[in-house]
């Protein structure tokens, strides 16, 4: 059982590109969360979604966007990377709150 | 918004127990959450309470006061692996979104 699997776990930017994580989960899950973590700070969330085709923002989603087409699959998208978007990138599912979110190994960004 | 509020340190010695309080400031409260990181790996779930009292799963307990908007963890008989990050989260309306705090770290001395 894979759970939740993100792509890349390392990139390096250039400010101005853009790129997608990608995230997927195999459990079935509905919800769906990104949330990024910046060094000895606690995590903000960006986006989520509660189930295909729904989506809505987050505490932090300037600069983010997200589409959710399959349960499986919650790709965020940063458009025109800044140097504040380097943190580490977690994506979340959850069935029920009682059992908690499952989160993948997370995505490193730097952008320089 | 949502503020939670929880120690930035705690060290202790092996077998020793720990208590984690984290007090909360929100509306639309469904319940408190706890989450393990270890230094450079991702968060673990622990608990979640959301009922007043305390939940008990193993080594670790975690007790939840919605009257006071308070919570602890408590971690018991503390072992060298128990070094980690320490979250408290809540949960805000019906979609299960989290909201965290900025985390407790704990560590273990031998």
């Amino acid at each position: 059982n894979a759970g939740v699997t993100q792509t890349p776990k390392f990139r390096i930017l250039k400010i101005g590109q853009s790129m997608t994580l990608q995230c997927a989960q195999d459990m079935n899950h509905n919800y769906m969360y990104w949330y990024r973590q910046d060094p000895g700070m606690g995590l903000k969330l960006i986006y989520y979604s509660v189930g295909a085709g729904i989506t809505d923002k987050g505490e932090v989603p300037n600069g983010y966007n997200v589409s959710r087409s399959t349960t499986e699959d919650f790709p965020l998208r940063l458009e025109l990377a800044a140097p504040s978007q380097t943190s580490v990138y977690f994506c979340a599912s959850s069935l029920q709150e009682i059992y908690g979110y499952t989160f993948g190994s997370g995505t490193r960004l730097t952008v320089v | 918004g949502q503020s939670l509020e929880q120690p930035s340190e705690v060290t202790a010695v092996e077998g020793a127990i720990v208590q984690i309080n984290c007090t909360y400031q929100t509306s639309g409260f469904y319940g408190l959450s706890w989450y393990q990181q270890h230094d450079g790996g991702a968060p673990t779930f622990l608990s979640y309470n959301a009922l007043d009292g305390l939940e008990e799963t193993g080594r670790f307990s975690s007790f939840l006061s919605r009257s006071d908007s308070y919570g602890y963890l408590l971690l018991q008989e503390l072992q060298m692996k128990d070094s980690a990050s320490y979250f408290c989260a809540v949960t805000v309306g019906n979609d299960y979104k989290l909201s965290f705090g900025a985390g407790t770290t704990v560590t273990v001395r031998a």
